[in-house]
């Protein structure tokens, strides 16, 4: 079956810092892979996708490329701000049809000034 | 803006009585699903509905249901909830069929269980 795997959390910067977040995945076929984040008290929403191979999704500074020969999906900004402080989940859905999500466990990312 | 509504934001209850949390979209969106998400957790499915069509997750116990009257609306009843059904319970949508699969989340209920 289709499984996420997170680093675990939390992971604590400083403001300006640079994030990797790590994303590695076991799926068949060509996935389309997501990050999506939660800030405190919210529901989750979007931060970017991708949908195959190669493809870089991005958005508010955070970037993320898809890798097939590794099979990851690696989180990354280059300054951090204490905003940025929130849970980002790892998630997939895989080709053929299954439109039900695969989430990874979540890594808390928490910014000091 | 086109988006998901969940309501209460805040439901206290008692153990053993009836709560129901409301979920309603602006998308038109095709699927709707219920997450259940405790603390520092995943969200895990609970169930959806492809259009009219229910998808009861295989774990989710029976003391949960739900309703989809219609496209826009959504609700899940706990029959008797238990201590450990206090949790933040998510509404998503997706529109499937039209090559996307991102989901888009209401804010959330959080249920308290006294």
């Amino acid at each position: 079956g289709n499984s996420v795997t997170q680093m675990e959390g939390p992971v604590t910067l400083s403001e300006e810092a640079f994030l990797t977040i790590n994303c590695t995945y076991t799926a068949t076929g060509y996935p389309s892979l997501f990050w999506y984040v939660q800030y405190p008290g919210e529901g989750l929403q979007l931060l970017l996708k991708a949908t195959k191979a190669d493809d870089k999704g991005s958005n508010k500074g955070f970037e993320a490329t898809y890798r097939k020969e590794t099979t990851s999906f690696h989180l990354e900004k280059g300054s951090v701000q204490v905003s940025d402080s929130a849970v980002y989940f790892c998630a997939l859905t895989s080709s053929g049809g299954s439109y039900i999500p695969t989430f990874g466990r979540g890594t808390s990312l928490i910014v000091h000034p | 803006d086109a988006m998901v509504i969940q309501n209460p934001r805040y439901q206290v209850t008692q153990f053993g009585k009836p709560v129901t949390l409301s979920c309603s979209q602006t998308l038109n969106h095709n699927v709707m699903y219920w997450y259940q998400q405790k603390s520092s957790q995943a969200p895990k499915l609970l169930f959806h509905y492809y259009d009219k069509d229910f998808n009861n997750e295989a774990d989710t116990p029976d003391n949960f249901q739900s309703r989809r009257p219609n496209t826009s609306f959504c609700f899940l009843d706990i029959r008797s909830p238990g201590l450990g059904d206090a949790a933040m319970y998510l509404c998503a949508t997706s529109r499937v069929g039209q090559g996307t699969d991102t989901q888009y989340f209401g804010p959330g209920t959080r249920l308290t269980v006294l």
